[in-house]
């Protein structure tokens, strides 16, 4: 069985802390995503990785960061969160195959920032 | 340029109606299409896809979709609705790369 695993359910931080959110996929895959999901705003990509240390810019990356060390492993750094970061995020992964291949969903981790 | 419009951000039918989600969608690349839903405090799953072939695409839990190239639409339907059916569901088009572009959503409620 197919699985992406999120480090957290749910997280709570404060304001001006570091956080870290940890993903690990165990299909082999080469792409690797993460997204935040706000109510009404659907999801919204923040950054992508391609392959080992590769990234990209997803539509909304500021205030993040990311780290893919390892294939099996995507990290999403807040490097001093804020009150604005309070939100679902969402882990994702699929093999390259030029948009055909389905995107594999972690549960997702939901972060307060207080 | 890519984007996925997804009328309707709450829907509500009875149990054993028909279920109708729709998504209209904007691609300067030849479509993939993809239906998820994500049950309450879990991530998405794929209810199913259309990439090329038959327009008509079947999925899991009884869902299909069809593809209308020339209303440039994707709707989900399920001909009897069921309790379980409660979740949201995500409409999602393919960028020219292996990114996707989802909509915003849709709460289905079914009520007894």
């Amino acid at each position: 069985d197919v699985k992406v695993t999120q480090s957290s359910r749910y997280l709570v931080k404060r304001t001006g802390e570091k956080v870290f959110l940890e993903c690990v996929q165990d299909m082999d895959h080469e792409n690797m995503f993460w997204y935040r999901q706000d109510p009404g705003l659907g999801l919204r990509l923040i950054y992508f990785s391609y392959d080992v240390k590769m990234k990209e810019k997803g539509d909304i990356p500021e205030g993040y960061s990311v780290s893919r060390e390892k294939k099996e492993r995507f990290s999403l750094i807040l490097e001093s969160a804020s009150t604005n970061q309070t939100s679902m995020y969402l882990c994702a992964s699929n093999s390259r195959g030029g948009g055909y291949n389905e995107q594999f969903f972690g549960p997702g981790t939901r972060l307060t920032v207080l | 340029a890519q984007s996925v419009t997804q009328l309707g951000s709450h829907v509500s039918v009875s149990e054993g109606a028909l279920v109708l989600l729709r998504c209209n969608y904007s691609s300067s690349v030849p479509p993939y299409l993809f239906w998820y839903v994500q049950y309450p405090n879990q991530g998405l799953q794929l209810l199913l896809k259309y990439t090329t072939g038959a327009t008509l695409v079947k999925g899991i839990n009884g869902f299909e979709a069809e593809f209308k190239k020339s209303e440039t639409s994707f709707h989900l339907t399920k001909p009897s609705a069921h309790m379980s059916d409660a979740a949201e569901y995500f409409c999602a088009v393919r960028t020219y790369t292996d990114k996707l572009i989802f909509g915003t959503g849709t709460r289905l409620q079914v009520f007894p």
